[in-house]
């Protein structure tokens, strides 16, 4: 069974850049496509983006100007950066896994990341 | 890029059956899969019906999804509700990009 664990700062500062990893375990990196996903407070999901484990990635276009995913092969980890963040940016971030680029069918718990000077 | 829109809330009594929408605004419904995720409170969202009405197990039969064409729309239907279906719904395709709807609170009174 795929396990999916965010880490990373919970505070961030107004034009900082946030940093958050996704440590995969149960399985390996070398396979499927790797998303984050993030949830303000109250409201709904908004896909972030995904890498495949060769390296491509695909962003979704309200957010490519600010947002980086990588991956880690070697430490079975990808990470995802946002540049530039504002108090918009306040959500709980989840990364995730899908088989096919169209699913995302094992989450992990989601991490609450705060944007506040 | 196109969009899902959802019902805000729904609520039905235990027992009975509930249907929440999801329509595309732009192009074809039927064109890419429809998943269906819940979302209870404090908790990450879970899948409950892929590729348009497949479940994974470990999801009951109460739960069944749909495409329609003609609407546009996709449909969760859930029947012979419990209280523990009380949740967020999410509906979400991919066409280039992923897109999620805006979700469905669902109070089973």
């Amino acid at each position: 069974q795929v396990q999916l664990q965010e880490s990373g700062p919970g505070l961030v500062k107004p034009s900082e850049t946030l940093s958050l990893t996704c440590t995969v375990s149960g399985g390996s990196i070398s396979t499927s496509y790797w998303s984050w996903i993030r949830q303000p407070p109250g409201k709904g999901l908004e896909w972030i983006g995904y890498i495949y484990y060769s390296g491509s990635a695909n962003y979704n276009p309200s957010l490519k100007s600010r947002v980086t995913i990588s991956v880690d092969t070697s430490k079975n980890q990808f990470s995802l950066k946002v540049s530039s963040v504002t108090a918009a940016d306040t959500a709980v971030y989840y990364c995730a896994r899908g088989s096919r680029e169209w699913l995302l069918d094992y989450w992990g718990q989601g991490t609450l990341v705060t944007v506040s000077s | 890029n196109f969009m899902l829109t959802q019902p805000h809330s729904v609520s039905e009594s235990p027992g009975k059956t509930v249907t929440i929408s999801c329509t595309r605004s732009s192009g074809s419904i039927a064109s890419n899969y429809v998943h269906w995720f819940q979302q209870r409170p404090g908790s990450s969202p879970t899948t409950v019906i892929y590729e348009d009405y497949q479940r994974p197990s470990g999801v009951p039969d109460r739960f069944s999804g749909s495409i329609d064409s003609s609407s546009n729309s996709a449909s969760l239907t859930i029947s012979g509700l419990k209280t523990e279906d009380e949740a967020d719904y999410y509906c979400q395709s991919y066409d280039s990009i992923n897109v999620f709807g805006g979700g469905t609170k669902l109070t089973v009174l």
